[in-house]
């Protein structure tokens, strides 16, 4: 069975700053995707960034990066030059291979402040 | 950008009574997917869907809920004898194919209230 561990249930970041969110993650399966989503307060899932298990290279989508480590099972999430419009709960999710299946972390609440 | 639709945002329905949840997938995506999320917790998995039948299902997605694929553009959620523990956001989502490498783009949601 496959987990996901976000441990920072809140942040608050100063406008313009980089910021981290952690996301730890538990399977026995060998290949799987890992996923990043961004729900505002308006309520919607948005998709961010994913992680292959077999990627050599972290993945990069804008000023969405992720820190993947597969030795420690991480894949957080780094957001640069924060903007007001980050404020959101992101949550962290895994999918593993031969499932359909996301499993969701449950999601830290980043406030971007100005 | 092609989005998934999902109606209504906002459904209330009394406690016992059947509801209908809406989904208009990505014109061409295959899968599809229904979760849910209970006011402050995380998203959980119910079912995903795929050439008209269902191909994995949660131990909450029982005898209660049923999915249906009514034409070629509609995918639905039909939730039976409603219950109060079943109050929570419903989001509905698609993916073109089914490697894991695939995201899945949700909806905007339903919220359900059961009084």
């Amino acid at each position: 069975a496959q987990k996901i561990t976000q441990t920072q249930p809140g942040m608050f970041v100063q406008e313009k700053e980089a910021v981290t969110l952690d996301c730890t993650y538990d399977t026995s399966d060998q290949s799987y995707g890992l996923f990043w989503y961004k729900q505002p307060s308006s309520g919607e899932m948005i998709f961010l960034i994913y992680q292959g298990s077999y990627d050599e290279q972290n993945a990069t989508e804008g000023r969405y990066s992720l820190n993947f480590q597969k030795a420690r099972k991480s894949a957080n999430l780094v957001i640069s030059a924060s903007q007001l419009g980050d404020s959101a709960m992101y949550f962290c999710a895994m999918r593993a291979q031969g499932a359909q299946k996301l499993v969701f972390g449950q999601g830290t609440r980043l406030t971007i402040n100005p | 950008e092609p989005e998934v639709t999902q109606t209504p945002s906002h459904q209330v329905t009394q406690m016992g009574q059947e509801v209908i949840l809406r989904c208009v997938p990505i014109s061409n995506h295959l899968y599809f997917y229904w979760y849910r999320q209970i006011l402050g917790q995380k998203v959980e998995f119910l079912v995903s869907f795929y050439n008209n039948e269902i191909s994995e299902k949660s131990e909450i997605f029982d005898d209660q809920f049923s999915v249906e694929r009514p034409d070629g553009s509609n995918f639905t959620l039909k939730i039976r004898s409603t219950k109060l523990e079943d109050s929570a956001m419903y989001f509905c989502a698609s993916s073109e194919e089914w490697t894991v490498n695939q995201p899945q783009h949700f909806g905007d949601g339903t919220r359900l209230s059961i009084l």
